[in-house]
């Protein structure tokens, strides 16, 4: 299994609903990231999970708290967020970090739109 | 600092002909660079990397990549275009600053016509 899946393909929630987005891989991937994308730029990195740890939060407003509950899934909960929050939010898996040539794996992406 | 440049926004290229995507870099050490399709409303997708060795590296679909290191270029062509190549690409470096961090460039946006 070479795919890395993510629930669900779309979300719409007002700024003080809770929900949560949800990531999974089952190709043994030690490493898992959330980014964010506005349309037509680049990804931009939010967290890295090592090994079930969080190594990696570039900042991210406190409205966004990821959690790593195995090694093989990720999930994302949101809660109080701004119209700005609207985005496609990436889950990408790799073998570990320490080695930078491992090349990462994208979900499909979930489509979040804040009103 | 680490950093990747894709100059063109747009290539429009006919279909059958070449096609090239441009890519420079910088990084301190070794870089590792890897290309990057994206599909509208679909997740990127890994199309090939470069880490040592032969300069010219092979990926997915007919893809390939041209590693020059004096020109600090990570070149991807393809020979013959299809219409079906038509997406958003996107170059990325990755080294031993930040973390590991991929840095990716700002994509190019690729457009073949039949």
């Amino acid at each position: 299994d070479t795919e890395v899946t993510q629930t669900p393909k779309h979300l719409v929630m007002g700024m003080t609903n809770k929900k949560s987005l949800k990531c999974e891989q089952h190709m043994g991937h030690r490493a898992m990231y959330w980014y964010k994308q506005k349309a037509k730029k680049p990804p931009e990195l939010m967290f890295v999970y090592s090994y079930e740890k969080l190594s990696i939060n570039e900042s991210v407003p406190s409205r966004f708290s990821p959690e790593c509950p195995n090694s093989s899934l990720l999930n994302l909960h949101l809660h109080a967020l701004q119209p700005e929050d609207s985005a496609l939010y990436l889950c990408a898996s790799s073998q570990v970090t320490e080695v930078s040539y491992n090349e990462q794996f994208f979900g499909p992406g979930t489509r979040l739109t804040v009103l | 600092a680490q950093s990747v440049a894709q100059p063109e926004d747009q290539v429009n290229v006919a279909e059958g002909n070449p096609l090239t995507v441009k890519c420079t870099y910088s990084v301190s050490g070794n870089p590792y660079l890897f290309w990057y399709v994206q599909y509208p409303n679909r997740g990127l997708q890994f199309l090939l990397k470069y880490i040592t060795g032969d300069n010219l590296v092979k990926g997915s679909y007919g893809f390939e990549a041209e590693f020059n290191k004096s020109q600090t270029s990570f070149h991807l062509k393809k020979p013959s275009a299809l219409v079906s190549d038509s997406a958003l690409y996107f170059c990325a470096v990755r080294g031993m600053e930040y973390g590991n961090k991929l840095v990716f460039g700002a994509g190019t946006i690729l457009r073949v016509k039949s």
